[in-house]
């Protein structure tokens, strides 16, 4: 099976711009899961998605959002960048949000804000 | 939250066992400890996860003391490319079916020729 991909891997925006990043799961994994990783923070749960539906949020601004379709693949957006928003954000799938399920995760986008 | 206590930095011999201590005293009695580990720059690769028993699989073994406020994950055979940060995390259940994984700092394994 192919693993989790995400798209770009790679992208450079400005203050203010918006930007969507996109994420393929694992074939027949429904739930998808998003996280922000700085290195001041470290990795920090974002939101996840099942079946389409956002069913779980972390703590960050609404100008970071999220979407899921119905083939499981998945959007997030986060809008009116700001230099603080340069991160890693990662991606990962697992089959549904059971606690005997492990996520798989994908290679990430780097996000840079000039 | 069930919060999880590693130490920030290890190092390991090639060739030997490295033993990674995790303590999680509030863990809840449905909670499963998961532990990951994230070779730099990359997504975090899943190792293993338990709920009371030792569990062991290709790539390491996990030790959860019988109380389970503390585990130990072991890579029999530490190689270089074993050198990463190693995430010891306890799912929290968050409601509505979802499950989350909450990172701490993990522990930098080094592993020395």
């Amino acid at each position: 099976k192919a693993g989790v991909t995400q798209t770009p891997r790679y992208l450079i925006k400005t203050r203010g711009q918006q930007v969507t990043l996109s994420c393929s799961p694992i074939s027949g994994h429904r739930s998808v899961s998003w996280y922000q990783q700085t290195p001041g923070q470290g990795l920090q749960f974002l939101f996840e998605y099942f079946s389409e539906t956002q069913r779980n949020k972390g703590n960050f601004p609404g100008r970071f959002s999220g979407r899921q379709f119905s083939n499981s693949r998945s959007e997030m957006n986060v809008s009116t960048l700001e230099l603080g928003d340069s991160a890693l954000y990662l991606c990962a799938s697992s089959l549904e949000g059971t606690g005997n399920q492990w996520q798989f995760f994908g290679p990430g986008t780097r996000l840079t804000v000039l | 939250d069930a919060k999880t206590t590693q130490p920030p930095s290890m190092d390991c011999a090639e060739g030997r066992a490295a033993n990674l201590p995790c303590n999680h005293s509030t863990i809840s009695g449905n909670e499963y400890v998961y532990w990951y580990r994230q070779i730099h720059s990359q997504g975090p690769q899943y190792i293993i996860h338990g709920l009371k028993n030792n569990e062991t699989n290709e790539m390491a073994s996990l030790i959860i003391t019988e109380d389970r406020k503390s585990s130990t994950l072991i890579l029999p055979h530490a190689t270089l490319r074993d050198t990463a940060v190693y995430y010891c995390i306890v799912r929290r259940y968050s409601g509505a079916g979802s499950y989350q994984l909450t990172f701490g700092k993990g522990t930098k394994l080094s592993v020395i020729p």
